[in-house]
């Protein structure tokens, strides 16, 4: 079936580092990809998508191209601050993407930025 | 402003007891879900509503029970508590359409003697 692996965590960075969460999936044919956010004690929100191979999604600094001859959706960020301390999620649609409510998510990725 | 709204945030509950997660969505979405985070494991889908008066299993639904009241409000009911429920609980809404985000309540934190 449908599945995210992310790399393990936690990350730990120091202010304006370079960030690298990796993100590898297995699906049936080319489903939309998602990053999703979750801020201390709040519920998780999207942070970007990308919608079909080669696609670049965007927000807030952060980046993540969806590739599909390694099946990856990497997200980056070139200077982190510390109000980036999250856990990130990368998800799929379950189903092979015909719901984007009904998502298979990844075990998460701790980051923690100190000053 | 509201968005998704969860009640209650924290709830400890003894083995075997009752309680119900009531979430309400004032953004006129279709459809609403209830996921389980758990350490480690990412969040899992319980239950979702594709549509008023419908409802469908998710990947972990053994326990629960819901009800889509209105079109605005998905309640999740634990009938006979059990350790394993301990868990943090999300509802989340979001179109049928194209747009592709989830919006999600800032969950309920269960635990389970």
């Amino acid at each position: 079936g449908d599945s995210v692996t992310q790399m393990e965590g936690p990350v730990t960075l120091s202010e304006e580092a370079f960030l690298t969460i990796n993100c590898t999936y297995t699906a049936t044919g080319y489903p939309s990809l998602f990053w999703y956010v979750q801020y201390p004690g709040e519920g998780l929100q999207l942070l970007l998508k990308a919608t079909k191979a080669d696609d670049k999604g965007s927000n807030k600094g952060f980046e993540a191209t969806y590739r599909k001859e390694t099946t990856s959706f990497h997200l980056e960020k070139g200077s982190v601050q510390v109000s980036d301390s999250a856990v990130y999620f990368c998800a799929l649609p379950k189903d092979g993407g015909t719901s984007y409510g009904k998502l298979t998510f990844g075990q998460g990725t701790i980051l923690t930025v100190h000053p | 402003n509201a968005g998704v709204t969860q009640t209650p945030k924290f709830q400890v509950l003894k083995t075997g007891q009752s309680m119900t997660l009531q979430c309400a969505q004032d953004m006129n979405h279709n459809s609403m879900y209830w996921y389980r985070q758990d350490p480690g494991m990412g969040l899992r889908l319980i239950y979702y509503s594709a549509s008023e008066g419908t409802t469908d299993k998710g990947e972990v639904p053994n326990g629960y029970n819901v009800s889509r009241l209105n079109k605005r409000e998905f309640s999740l009911r634990l009938e006979s508590a059990a350790p394993s429920q301990t868990s943090v609980y999300f509802c989340a809404s979001g179109d049928t359409g194209y747009t592709g985000e989830l919006f999600f309540g800032e969950g309920s934190r269960l635990t389970v003697l």
